[in-house]
């Protein structure tokens, strides 16, 4: 069975620039959510879905958006991008939102900006 | 705010030795955990997690220990091997749905 699948895998922008990031859930998960993990640091969460509903949001600024789809895909999209966005992107599906459900971890979209 | 953190960056052992990866949390309201191990280039994975009512579970070759007097997590690994080198994180479910706190990492180094 496919895992979660993120696209691109990688990509340059420069600052001002907005950014587009799609994901796949797991076949079955009716939420994803997403973090932000710098370098040499752990993953931070941004966002999470379900059912196309936003369920919870961190600590990022409103140039950090996101939706998630009919098919429970998702998209993260970020405008304004700043140096400091520069970071590996992912994608996290799990069934529901319930608290223990495990989140499932996609390959990531490696974002650099110039 | 209350986070996750991990007491050693950086853990180096001998092949065929068991490793001890450590975590301190500081929200006593959380109730479940997990680790995950993530490799250069990859995604975090998922290895193993507990709930709050457990202070021992096993998998294989791996086994989490959950002391919540001292709010300490720590993962063991059986007979660590070559591609057990990787980057490990604790990571805590926040009371407020399926959000994931993560720690800052440990790296395990396998030497062979």
């Amino acid at each position: 069975d496919a895992g979660v699948t993120q696209s691109p895998t990688h990509l340059i922008k420069t600052r001002g620039q907005h950014v587009t990031l799609r994901c796949s859930p797991i076949s079955g998960h009716k939420s994803v959510s997403w973090y932000q993990q710098v370098l040499g640091q752990g993953p931070q969460f941004i966002f999470q879905y379900y059912e196309k509903e936003e369920r919870g949001r961190g600590n990022f600024p409103d140039r950090f958006s996101a939706r998630q789809f009919p098919n429970y895909s998702s998209e993260l999209n970020v405008n304004a991008l700043l140096l400091g966005d520069s970071a590996l992107y992912l994608c996290a599906s799990s069934l529901s939102t319930g608290e223990g459900e495990t989140q499932y971890f996609g390959p990531g979209t490696r974002l650099l900006v110039l | 705010g209350e986070s996750v953190g991990l007491h050693l960056p950086t853990l180096s052992v001998q092949e065929g030795d068991n490793s001890i990866i450590n975590c301190a949390y500081s929200n006593s309201a959380s109730d479940y955990f997990i680790w995950y191990k993530q490799e250069s280039g990859k995604g975090p994975q998922f290895i193993i997690d507990i709930r709050s009512n457990m202070d021992k579970r096993q998998g294989q070759r791996v086994t989490v220990l959950l002391n919540k007097t001292v709010k300490h997590l720590s993962l063991q690994i059986a007979a660590t091997q070559p591609g057990d080198s990787a980057v490990y994180f604790c990571a805590e479910n926040s009371n407020a749905g399926n959000m994931l706190t993560f720690g800052g990492g440990t790296r395990l180094m396998v030497k062979p």
